[in-house]
């Protein structure tokens, strides 16, 4: 079976600063790759994706960057905010089916 | 535009209740998925629904979860006989399909077992 495990489980940085946080997937057959962020009492918001047949995806502040050969796969914040102080998830699948699988979340915490 | 619409969003049973969580998918999509979440840990994945067809409910504990998506009204994820250890958050997911379609979360129900 799939498991998914994030390497730290809490970031804290300082605010202007890059944040980067790491997850492992153990799935050879995963192929599609998603980034969440959950605060306090919220569900998960989509933040970034990413398939197989890429290695790196930009958005606003954010970059997803995806190594299949060591099963890696990393969320990048620019200029990171307190406003993006959060959980994060990452959450992998294959397209046999929409089963997300979870990693155990790192805490990100941002100093002003 | 709504999202992914969960109620209640809070709810306390006491031990051998039945709780009753309801997910209403964003406009437009067909596919719904249910996840739990206990404190501090990643969402685990229940069950998996189309209208009117369970498609993977391979995370549901073989007894007292069942969960529904009629065709007309929101999907149901039904516990019987409640136990201290189902309590969590129960996320409710959809999206517009199976390959290659985001998929977006609700707010939760968090569940309360006393």
């Amino acid at each position: 079976g799939e498991s998914v495990g994030l390497h730290l489980p809490t970031l804290s940085v300082q605010e202007g600063d890059n944040s980067i946080i790491n997850c492992a997937y153990s799935n050879s057959a995963s192929d599609y790759f998603i980034w969440y962020k959950q605060e306090s009492g919220k569900g998960p918001q989509f933040i970034i994706d990413i398939r197989s047949n890429m290695d790196k995806r930009q958005g606003q502040r954010v970059t997803v960057l995806l190594n299949k050969t060591v099963k890696h796969l990393s969320l990048q914040i620019a200029a990171t905010q307190p406003g993006d102080s959060a959980v994060y998830f990452c959450a992998v699948t294959t397209n046999a089916g929409n089963m997300l699988t979870f990693g155990g979340g790192t805490r990100l915490m941002v100093k002003p | 535009n709504a999202g992914v619409m969960q109620n209640p969003r809070h709810l306390v049973r006491r031990r051998g209740q039945e709780a009753r969580l309801r997910c209403s998918p964003m406009k437009g999509h067909s596919h719904v998925y249910w996840y739990r979440q206990l404190p501090e840990e990643g969402l685990k994945f229940m069950v998996y629904l189309q209208k009117e067809n369970i498609i993977d409910e391979s995370g549901m504990p073989k007894e007292r979860f069942s969960a529904e998506f009629p065709k007309e009204g929101p999907s149901i994820l039904r516990i019987q006989q409640v136990v201290r250890g189902d309590s969590a958050a129960y996320f409710c997911a959809s999206s517009a399909g199976v390959t290659g379609n985001t998929i977006y979360f609700g707010e939760g129900s968090w569940l309360t077992v006393v």
